[in-house]
């Protein structure tokens, strides 16, 4: 089945490491896209990218980095920089050929501090 | 301001009512609108997609858009307990910003048997 495929499904985080979510689509997408979701504030965008090799800061990328180097797959690293990372992860992918496109999205990563 | 603002709920109706959730936009710029449902430790499931005002049905689910008042409704009929979740209105104002959507807060609706 076509989908968005996010691991793992929880990560637990000490205090100065980095964490890296992974995020894998095979709906043949172009663009995907990082979503941090917490309680009563819908979902914020942190990256998106549009075309391999190539992505754009969201509205709040600080303390996080991201890379795109095949189509299929969109990793997310939290870095110790962030400092309030607990927070359910969310990538989403659209097709962006045939103009504006719905996004479809993962079942999310939960991250906690340890 | 937030340029998406959602009602917050919680909302508590028993089955078989009719739903209504709501949401306002500031931006006018605003050109595509799209309702998901998020169940519980789950990824948001899109459910309606529109770019024009008036209305676009599809099952029990009929979504509504205002633009000349920047409002936008989901409505749910003969509503089911399966249909508790989180429901999440989001927009996007297309051309070169097509790729960033701006979502509601959420409104947590809860059907009782």
């Amino acid at each position: 089945d076509g989908g968005i495929t996010q691991s793992p499904k929880y990560l637990f985080r000490k205090e100065g490491q980095n964490v890296t979510l992974s995020c894998e689509q095979n709906l043949n997408h172009d663009a995907m896209y990082w979503y941090r979701q917490d309680p009563g504030q819908g979902l914020r965008l942190i990256y998106y990218s549009q075309i391999v090799n190539d992505f754009q800061k969201g509205d709040i990328a600080e303390g996080y980095s991201v890379s795109r180097e095949k189509k299929e797959s969109f990793p997310l690293t939290v870095t110790s920089a962030q400092k309030n990372p607990t927070a359910f992860y969310l990538c989403a992918s659209s097709n962006t050929r045939m103009g504006p496109q719905p996004q479809h999205f993962g079942d999310g990563t939960r991250l906690s501090i340890l | 301001q937030k340029e998406v603002e959602q009602d917050p709920g919680p909302l508590s109706v028993p089955e078989g009512a009719i739903v209504s959730l709501n949401c306002t936009y500031s931006n006018s710029a605003f050109q595509y609108f799209m309702w998901y449902r998020q169940y519980s430790r789950k990824g948001p499931e899109l459910l309606m997609y529109t770019y024009s005002s008036g209305n676009k049905e599809d099952g029990r689910f009929t979504a509504q858009v205002d633009k000349s008042s920047k409002y936008i409704s989901l409505f749910i009929r003969d509503s089911q307990p399966s249909d508790s979740a989180t429901y999440l209105c989001a927009t996007n104002a297309g051309g070169t910003s097509y790729g960033k959507l701006t979502f509601g807060q959420g409104t947590i609706l809860t059907v009782h048997p």
